[in-house]
C-alpha cells in the first residue's frame, strides 16, 4: 500500500543551525501538507501546498520556515534558524480525495 | 477558529469491551471529520473519513459517527484488543478555500488483557 515517507526519523541540532526534513508523498497525491507536534500537545497545521506554491499557512509558518518540491517525489521543510521551541515531531501529508495521510514523522530535538 | 476537544483524555478497559470515543468541535460548518490512531512516538494513521453529507462510516470493528449539527462524533470500538491500545485522534476540515486540519488532543486507550 502506498505511504508516505520521511527522513530522517530524528535530527538533533545546534540552536541557530538550518535543518531541512525531507518527505516523499504519495505519488499521485497533489496536496502536500506539514504539521508538528510539540510532546504532550496537539498536532498542529504548518503548511499546505498545492500546484508549486503554498495554499495555506499557519501563524507558526513564520520567516524562518520556507517549504519547496525540487523534483517530482520530493517535498521539503527548511527551518533556517532553529530554536529551542523548534523542538517537535514534523509530520508530512499529502492527500487527493480530502483524505490525508501522515508520514511516520520526524522528531527534531534542538539543543 | 475552530476548536476540537476529545472526552475522556484517557480510557483503560478489559479485553472484549465496546467502547466509545468522543469528539467535539466548536463550528459546526466543517467539510469533513477524520479519525486517526496514533501509536507512541509514531505517526498517524487514518482510520475513518466521514464526508459532511454522511452520518458515519464503517471499517471492520470501527465505526464513526457525525452529527454536525451538535457538533460531536463518535468513534465505536467493537470487541476492544489490547493492539487497539493506541492514542485516538479526531481531525476537522473545514473545506471552502481552508486546506488545514484542526485536531483533538486525543483520548490514550489502554485495552488491558
Amino acid at each position: 500500500e502506498p505511504e508516505v515517507t520521511q527522513t530522517p526519523s530524528h535530527q538533533v541540532t545546534q540552536m541557530g543551525q538550518e535543518v531541512i526534513l525531507r518527505c516523499v508523498p504519495i505519488s499521485n497525491h497533489l496536496y502536500f501538507y506539514w504539521y508538528r507536534q510539540i510532546l504532550g500537545q496537539k498536532v498542529e497545521f504548518l503548511v499546505s501546498f498545492y500546484n508549486n506554491e503554498i495554499s495555506e499557512k499557519s501563524e507558526i509558518f513564520d520567516d524562518q520556515f520556507s517549504v519547496e518540491r525540487p523534483d517530482g517525489s520530493n517535498f521539503t521543510l527548511k527551518i533556517r534558524s532553529t530554536k529551542l521551541e523548534d523542538s517537535a515531531m514534523y509530520f508530512c501529508a499529502s492527500s487527493q480525495n480530502n483524505e490525508q495521510f501522515f508520514g511516520p514523522g520526524t522528531r527534531l530535538t534542538v539543543l | 477558529k475552530q476548536e476540537v476537544t476529545q472526552i475522556p483524555a484517557a480510557l483503560s478497559v478489559p479485553e472484549g469491551e465496546n467502547l466509545v470515543l468522543n469528539c467535539s468541535f466548536t463550528d459546526s460548518a466543517i467539510y469533513n471529520l477524520q479519525w486517526f490512531r496514533q501509536d507512541p512516538g509514531k505517526g498517524l494513521t487514518s482510520l475513518l473519513l466521514i464526508q459532511s453529507s454522511q452520518r458515519e462510516q464503517t471499517s471492520g470493528r470501527l465505526n464513526a459517527s457525525l452529527d454536525k449539527s451538535s457538533g460531536r462524533s463518535t468513534l465505536y470500538i467493537a470487541a476492544s484488543q489490547p493492539g487497539d491500545s493506541a492514542t485516538y485522534l479526531c481531525a476537522t476540515w473545514a473545506g471552502a478555500g481552508s486546506y488545514q486540519l484542526t485536531f483533538g488532543k486525543g483520548t490514550k486507550l489502554s485495552v488491558i488483557p
